[in-house]
């Protein structure tokens, strides 16, 4: 069984589009977290929710909406596409209540054409 | 062979080797800390951990060593094998509320035949 996954896998969309990209955790845990790989393979940290609840929101443009319909699944809806967009989203969750490491999905590779 | 982190962030090393992976992160306050692994086409993988009352961890084959006075963090990989060729990201956690993971730039770990 996969812990966190995320769909799909790869995305091809034009400018100025609007994509979803899913994420669903099996492993139970309270938080979830979208973080965004670039070029270079810096990891940044974009949104964290606990139990469904909004906990951190780095400086991400409000194109980016992260919704929680429940605590094992955080959707990111992009809005209105551009170039610089284009990245690997990785989904991941960790236990809350004690240091643990989080689990990552296998990645969104997002290309913005 | 030893790489320092974000100066030197490819690392190649002969087949049955020892590696040493370094990392220096940023905030005094962290007390815990992970070290991931990330193949090309996927997620970062946890591979050891440790917390900040301790200096050393060992696992199978690898060792992290934490030196809060410096903030600096080592990943120490024994007898390096072809499968061991990656990314290696430090992390570093802040506890409080807003639990999140701060990664490092990562160094790419090539590991020659």
């Amino acid at each position: 069984d996969t812990a966190v996954s995320q769909t799909p896998k790869y995305l091809v969309t034009q400018m100025g589009n609007d994509k979803s990209i899913k994420c669903e955790q099996n492993l139970g845990h309270d938080t979830m977290y979208w973080y965004k790989q670039d070029s270079k393979k810096f990891l940044k940290i974009m949104f964290s929710y606990n139990n469904k609840e909004l906990i951190i929101n780095e400086t991400v443009p409000n194109r980016f909406s992260p919704k929680s319909p429940d605590k094992a699944h955080l959707n990111l809806h992009i809005n209105s596409l551009e170039l610089g967009d284009s990245a690997v989203y990785f989904c991941a969750s960790s236990q809350v209540g004690g240091n643990s490491e989080a689990f990552f999905g296998q990645g969104t590779r997002l290309t913005v054409v | 062979g030893e790489s320092v982190g974000l100066h030197l962030p490819t690392l190649s090393v002969q087949e049955g080797d020892n590696s040493i992976i370094n990392c220096a992160y940023s905030n005094s306050a962290s007390d815990y800390f992970i070290w991931y692994k990330q193949e090309s086409g996927k997620g970062p993988q946890f591979i050891i951990d440790i917390r900040s009352n301790m200096d050393k961890r060992q696992g199978q084959r690898v060792t992290v060593l934490l030196n809060k006075t410096v903030k600096h963090l080592s990943l120490q990989i024994a007898a390096t094998q072809p499968g061991d060729s990656a990314v290696y990201f430090c992390a570093e956690n802040l506890s409080g509320s807003a639990r999140q993971l701060t990664f490092g730039s990562g160094t790419q770990l090539t590991v020659l035949p």
